[in-house]
């Protein structure tokens, strides 16, 4: 199994302003993900984190608002770019060995932006 | 395109048996998940099925029909910290992207 931790597990930022978020993981992992879960939701994929190349993003999530890093293969980020209220959710980070089935999660993120 | 669905909300007292079940019409198939999500906290992995049939885990099992696009997670001898959301979640192909499109997942409440 992976742990993953996050920094930081919350914070209340000004619209118009940026937060990073770092996802750390204990072992070395094949493939990272960035979710957002929005309040009272569930699970939306926002990219795949890829080691030492541009992170692959899904539809609705773009490089600009969404800039991601991966410089390894245990540490990731994700910015959260330009904020606005409608930014406010949980982001998860979360990771996938190789050969193994299961995604483990980070604890999240809580952002709150007014 | 993709679609998940399953029950908002659930109630089961404890003790009880309860079944949560999951719909999905997804373009392919690699895979269903369920997770648990206490509140405040981070999705945990119950169980993965990626043939028909059964799978079971202590008081968790997992059923899935793919020629029907279902599942359902079973829950045993229910206890109070099974209080939780539960998360169904396909992946889909190429299995090997590894991501995972989430239902929006349903409210268990256990009552004494």
């Amino acid at each position: 199994s992976a742990v993953i931790s996050q920094k930081p597990s919350r914070d209340i930022c000004q619209r118009g302003t940026s937060l990073t978020i770092q996802c750390q993981v204990d072992s070395q992992v094949t493939m990272m993900f960035w979710y957002r879960q929005q309040p009272g939701q569930s699970l939306t994929l926002i990219a795949t984190a890829n080691q030492g190349s541009e992170a692959t993003y899904e539809s609705g999530f773009v490089i600009d608002k969404f800039p991601i890093s991966r410089p390894n293969l245990t540490f990731s980020t994700l910015t959260v770019s330009n904020m606005s209220p409608e930014d406010s959710s949980i982001y998860l980070c979360s990771a996938l060995g190789e050969g193994v089935i299961e995604q483990y999660f980070g604890p999240g993120t809580r952002l709150t932006v007014t | 395109g993709q679609n998940i669905d399953q029950p908002t909300e659930m109630t089961a007292t404890e003790g009880a048996i309860v079944q949560i079940n999951c719909t999905y019409q997804t373009s392919g198939f690699n895979g269903l998940f369920w997770y648990q999500q206490h509140a405040g906290e981070a999705p945990t992995f119950l169980s993965y099925n990626v043939l028909d049939g059964l799978e079971e885990k202590g008081r968790f099992s997992s059923f899935l029909s793919r020629s029907k696009g279902y599942s359902y997670l079973l829950l045993k001898e229910l206890q109070m910290k099974d209080s939780a959301s539960y998360l169904c979640a396909v992946r889909p192909p190429p299995g090997n992207t590894g991501k995972l499109i989430f239902g929006q997942g349903t409210t268990l409440q256990v009552k004494p």
